[in-house]
C-alpha cells in the first residue's frame, strides 16, 4: 500500500525567507509524486509533479521540489517566501501499478508572517 | 493547466434530501474522476474512482447508496448525497484525470445539512 508523510502540521516562516515543507512516501514501485495547494474554501491546485528524470522539479509560482530516491523524500521548496504563500500544502503519491489512485499526505499549514 | 468545474461552491439542505453535485472537465475528456471527502483540518479522503461508462469503485466504508456516483460521459460526473444527514456536512472535491498524469481538482462544494 502506498502511503504519504507531512510530518509538520504547520510551517511558520518570515517573507522574504526560504520555505521548506517536508514530505515523505512509501510505495511499492516507482512513484508519482505531486504537490498541491489549497486556499480556503477552495479546490487543489497544482503546483509541481515528479514522474522521471531530473531530481529537481520546478513549479508554479517559484515552487520547487527535490525527489529523493534514497531517502523517500520529496520536499517542496521555495527560495524566498511571500505572504501569498500561506495556505494549505499537500503532498500526494500514486505508484502507477496500483492505477490511478492518488494517497495524500495529512496536509502542511504554511504562514508567511510579513 | 486543464479546468475542472464543481457545482454547486455551496449548497445547504435539509436533513433527509438528496443533493446533487457536478464536476465538469471544460477542456479536456475525463477518462476518470475521483470523487473526495474533506474534514475541516484533515486532508482529502478519497471516497470513489468513476470510469466513464462503469460504476463506480467505492472506497471502504463509503455507502455507495448514500454516495450515488454517476459518469454518464467523458466530461460530466454527479455525486448525488441520498437522504442527507448533518454528519454528511463536509467539503467535497472531485478531480478528473485525461491521459497526462496529472489529476486537476474542482473548486470544491461545502455542503451543510440542518
Amino acid at each position: 500500500a502506498q502511503s504519504v508523510a507531512q510530518p509538520e502540521d504547520q510551517v511558520n516562516v518570515a517573507e522574504g525567507n526560504p520555505l521548506t515543507v517536508k514530505c515523505t512516501y512509501s510505495v511499492s514501485g516507482n512513484p508519482y509524486l505531486f504537490w498541491y495547494v489549497q486556499y480556503p474554501n477552495r479546490g487543489l491546485q497544482f503546483l509541481l509533479k515528479y514522474i522521471t528524470g531530473d531530481n529537481l522539479v520546478k513549479g508554479s509560482y517559484g515552487f520547487e521540489a527535490e525527489f529523493n530516491k534514497s531517502q523517500t523524500s520529496f520536499h517542496l521548496k521555495k527560495p524566498s517566501a511571500l505572504v501569498s504563500d500561506s495556505a494549505l500544502y499537500f503532498c500526494a503519491v500514486r505508484d502507477k501499478a496500483a492505477g490511478n489512485k492518488l494517497t495524500f499526505g495529512g496536509g502542511t499549514r504554511v504562514l508567511v508572517k510579513p | 493547466g486543464a479546468v475542472v468545474s464543481q457545482h454547486p461552491s455551496r449548497v445547504i439542505c435539509k436533513s433527509g434530501t438528496s443533493v446533487k453535485i457536478e464536476c465538469r472537465s471544460l477542456d479536456f475528456q475525463a477518462t476518470t474522476m475521483f470523487w473526495y471527502r474533506q474534514f475541516p483540518k484533515q486532508s482529502l479522503m478519497l471516497m470513489a474512482t468513476s470510469n466513464e461508462g462503469s460504476k463506480a469503485t467505492y472506497e471502504q466504508g463509503v455507502e455507495k447508496d448514500k454516495f450515488l456516483i454517476n459518469h454518464a460521459s467523458l466530461t460530466l460526473s454527479t455525486l448525488t448525497v441520498t437522504s442527507a444527514h448533518p454528519e454528511d456536512s463536509s467539503f467535497y472535491i472531485c478531480s478528473a484525470k485525461g491521459r497526462g498524469d496529472e489529476a486537476f481538482f474542482g473548486q470544491g462544494t461545502r455542503l451543510t445539512v440542518v
